[in-house]
């Protein structure tokens, strides 16, 4: 089925450990992003990309890294894992003519202890 | 800075009834508005998407409206069922941006 992937569905990590969360999409959509959902601050932007090989930063981009090789793949990197990004992570897409609106993935639950 | 609100936070309703969901935004210069529902534990599944140019946009017993220059959606349900229980999120997507702005969210329960 086309749509968004995200890979793993949860996730436990220790305090310092590092790990990638990853998104595909088959849709051949130009922008993809990564948002986290916490209770009481809603969805907030983390990176997002409009192609391969650009990326940017969005609200909340501190202790994550993104890279863009190809049109289908977005993931996003915790380099050193905190208790503070505990948290639900979705992955979006869309077409860069904004005309269809975004497409989630199902989420990454996220524990960091 | 685009801020967005929704109003109620939660709402609960005896099946059969119709009822509105509002959404406000605080800058008009939006590209599109999203309406999405979220059932607990799981993602976002879109429900209408209105064009900035655009009024209204149905989808079965779903109505959105938006009246940009009030910065302002609602989403209208018709004759509710107790799988409509679930959160309603609004979203707008930035002119300018690659992104959207989120409510926090209506968490809708409709009781049998």
């Amino acid at each position: 089925n086309a749509g968004v992937t995200q890979t793993p569905k949860f996730q436990v990590l220790k305090t310092g450990q590092s790990m990638t969360l990853q998104c595909a999409q088959d849709m051949n959509h130009e922008y993809m992003s990564w948002y986290r959902q916490d209770p009481g601050m809603g969805l907030r932007l983390i990176h997002y990309s409009v192609g391969a090989g650009i990326t940017d930063q969005g609200e909340v981009p501190n202790g994550y890294n993104v890279s863009r090789s190809t049109t289908e793949d977005f993931p996003l990197r915790l380099l050193s894992a905190a208790p503070s990004q505990t948290s639900v992570y979705f992955c979006a897409s869309s077409y860069s003519d904004q005309l269809y609106g975004y497409t989630f993935g199902s989420g990454t639950r996220l524990t960091v202890v | 800075k685009q801020e967005v609100t929704q109003i109620p936070a939660a709402l609960s309703v005896p099946e059969g009834e119709n009822l509105v969901l509002n959404c406000s935004f605080t800058d008009s210069a939006i590209y599109n508005l999203q309406w999405f529902r979220q059932d607990p534990g799981k993602g976002l599944t879109s429900l209408l998407l209105i064009q900035s140019s655009q009024r209204e946009q149905t989808s079965g017993r779903l109505n959105a409206s938006l009246d940009k220059s009030s910065g302002r959606s609602t989403l209208y349900i018709a004759a509710s069922q107790p799988g409509d229980s679930a959160t309603y999120l609004c979203a707008v997507e930035v002119q300018g941006a690659q992104k959207l702005v989120f409510g926090q969210g209506t968490r809708l329960t409709i009781n049998p």
